[in-house]
């Protein structure tokens, strides 16, 4: 069955440091492997997706996520953290189309000044 | 273009009650899936429908179903309630074949059991 892992549930930076967010999939065939994040009393919203195009990924607020087949793992960046990154950020992977995603266990990211 | 709205954004229902939770896609999408996200469980995929049709189904007792109407507004409902299925109740809507890798979220309805 697919699965992915989340390292560390809860991930602590000072702003202005790079964010470094941890995802692990197994698969024996190709997934699609997206990033979400979640803000408090709200639904998700997709940060990026690896759809089998690039291997580097850019998406929305400065994030970037790069798959790497050899290491099963599509680990979350951004170089620098604003205190508006402050949130909970999902991992999930899927065959197929998106429409069943598989989700990680979630990353809280806590930005301190 | 407007997003996924859900209704209501929060219930309280006593055990053994029945629940009907209501979501809106997006204009033009006709797929809508269903996740359940506890603090325990986390964010488990309920069922998708595309067209009117249940195309996927997660692991959830047949107490959870859902249906989806002809405008692709969908509707889960949950009948005799138990304590464990206070939970956020996401919805989201994708355009299907036309970009099936892109799923947008509605705020959620959050359903307290009592």
């Amino acid at each position: 069955a697919q699965s992915v892992t989340q390292l560390g549930s809860h991930v602590s930076v000072s702003e202005g440091a790079l964010v470094l967010l941890r995802c692990n999939y197994s698969s024996s065939v190709p997934p699609y492997l997206f990033w979400y994040v979640q803000y408090p009393n709200q639904g998700l919203q997709l940060l990026l997706k690896y759809t089998s195009a690039a291997t580097l990924v850019k998406g929305i607020n400065g994030f970037e996520a790069e798959f790497k087949k050899s290491e099963t793992s599509f680990h979350l960046t951004k170089p620098s953290a604003h205190m508006s990154d402050a949130a909970e950020y999902f991992c999930a992977v899927s065959y197929g189309t998106a429409s069943k995603l598989t989700f990680g266990t979630g990353t809280r990211l806590q930005v301190t000044l | 273009k407007a997003g996924v709205t859900q209704t209501p954004r929060y219930l309280i229902k006593t055990r053994g009650q029945q629940v009907t939770l209501s979501c809106s896609p997006i204009s033009g999408h006709r797929s809508v899936s269903w996740y359940q996200q506890t603090p325990g469980q986390g964010l488990q995929f309920l069922f998708e429908y595309f067209s009117e049709t249940q195309r996927n189904k997660g692991n959830f007792p047949g107490r959870f179903s859902g249906r989806q109407f002809s405008n692709s507004r969908s509707e889960m409902n949950v009948s005799t309630l138990e304590l464990g299925d206070s939970a956020l109740y996401l919805c989201a809507s994708s355009a299907g074949l036309a970009d099936p890798y892109e799923q947008y979220f509605g705020p959620g309805t959050r359903l307290t059991v009592t």
